[in-house]
């Protein structure tokens, strides 16, 4: 069974708006979640991370997280069309490295 | 410049034979990775290492083999090949296990 399950699967935005991403592990023992972006053909990118509760922000982009209930959710605004990508969430629930991957949202913004 | 190489960047092979999937960082990281990505399934590990030493593997298959020659190379060693292999295999680096690891562009494998 997959550790890490992102919804939705896929999420059209209209350009200027607000794309909203979630993630939650399965996982008791993870202490660090990622958000990479992916665009198509190309290698994933880390976006932004997260270890402690609450909320950081950067620039456009705003991620929260709940330890939890081991949630982390990625917030856009002011969605542009170069955003369309998919957007990957990754946690780590050992000292070894190792990242489990969700499937990935496939985020279009429609200008 | 990329700072990880891959090579090569596509990868044609006939099921049977046997690839070397090479990569180079020049970023100074002590952690290099090999990550597997196909159509079929998301973004999975497959192996870490630490200083040249073997962390983790996450591999099943004993056809998978990494090789490291040198402290900024990991290879992957791949024989017998099978149609379900065919994927993009990425590469990846980090300084350390709490940092997170940047991707090389990937060698896209296809065996038919």
């Amino acid at each position: 069974q997959q550790k890490v399950q992102q919804s939705p699967e896929s999420l059209i935005v209209p350009e200027g708006g607000m794309a909203s991403l979630n993630c939650t592990s399965s996982d008791r023992n993870v202490d660090y979640f990622w958000w990479y972006r992916q665009h198509s053909g190309k290698s994933p990118k880390m976006l932004m991370s997260i270890f402690s509760n609450g909320e950081k922000e950067e620039g456009r982009f705003t991620v929260h997280l709940n330890k939890a209930s081991l949630h982390t959710s990625l917030h856009i605004r002011d969605s542009q069309p170069s955003d369309s990508a998919l957007y990957l969430c990754a946690s780590r629930g050992s000292a070894l490295g190792r990242l489990h991957f969700g499937a990935g949202t496939q985020l279009i913004v429609i200008p | 410049d990329p700072k990880i190489i891959q090579k090569p960047k596509y990868l044609v092979a006939v099921t049977g034979s046997e690839k070397i999937l090479i990569c180079e960082q020049y970023l100074g990281h002590n952690a290099m990775y090999w990550y597997r990505q196909s159509a079929k399934k998301p973004l999975e590990f497959m192996f870490s290492y630490s200083y040249q030493k073997l962390m983790d593997n996450q591999t099943a298959s004993s056809r998978f083999q990494p090789q490291s020659s040198k402290k900024n190379h990991l290879d992957l060693q791949i024989t017998a090949l099978k149609p379900d292999d065919s994927a993009t295999y990425f590469c990846a680096s980090s300084q350390g296990n709490n940092q997170a690891p940047l991707f090389g562009e990937g060698t896209r494998l296809s065996v038919l």
